[in-house]
């Protein structure tokens, strides 16, 4: 079965510190990974997705296939980084056409 | 103005009421989903469609109905079968084949009372 897993609810940091919004998947295959973001008052939208390898906003994420894990990364926090972040996954099994996500952790960056 | 629209923004039901949820997108693509977003739940879905006149159920999609005639349409029914419909109702489309991004709606609030 697939299952994606934030452990954290909320993770508050203050401005200028790392960050680091934790992410562990269960798929026997190889998935596609996906960070999306909600802004307050604004709809969700891709952040970012392993397979393009980007950095989006100072943002990286690394898949770790032997840990099951695409933590999401930032080594200096901004305030406008605030925000609700999903983690994703889809997989071949249903041709990448449907999307498993997380709980999502809500991420607070205090001045 | 390009992209995907979702009405209303608010909605209010009586229990044992039908309601449609209306979802609407321009940019050509062929998949289409929607989710229900409940605090400390995330996005689980509901039902999705690949392709016009057809849609599968997603994880939750007891108490809903979907229908696909159309490319750019794919309206939601919550159905009085549905034991707790109060949520955040969002929508989705992807261009067909491949792991591709999903552009979301602004979502739907629907509550029961």
């Amino acid at each position: 079965a697939q299952r994606v897993t934030q452990p954290e609810k909320l993770l508050s940091v203050f401005k200028g510190a790392p960050v680091e919004l934790k992410c562990n998947y269960s798929y026997s295959g190889s998935p596609e990974l996906f960070w999306y973001v909600q802004y307050s008052r604004q709809r969700l939208q891709l952040l970012l997705r392993h397979i393009s390898r980007e950095s989006i906003k100072g943002f990286t994420a690394d898949l770790n296939k032997g840990e099951t894990s695409f933590h999401l990364k930032k080594p200096f926090a901004q305030e406008e980084d605030s925000a609700m972040y999903y983690c994703a996954l889809s997989g071949e099994n249903t041709g990448f056409q449907k999307l498993v996500f997380g709980t999502g952790t809500r991420l607070l960056v205090s001045p | 103005d390009g992209g995907i629209t979702q009405s209303p923004k608010y909605l209010f039901r009586k229990e044992g009421q039908n309601v449609t949820l209306s979802c609407e997108q321009n940019l050509n693509h062929d998949a289409m989903y929607w989710y229900r977003q409940d605090p400390g739940q995330g996005l689980r879905l509901i039902y999705y469609s690949q392709i016009v006149n057809d849609f599968q159920k997603g994880d939750i999609a007891e108490g809903y109905s979907v229908s696909r005639e159309k490319k750019e349409s794919f309206p939601l029914t919550v159905t009085s079968a549905q034991k707790n419909p109060t949520a955040f109702y969002l929508c989705a489309s992807k261009l067909a084949g491949g792991p591709g991004e999903q552009f979301f709606g602004p979502g739907t609030r629907l509550t029961v009372l």
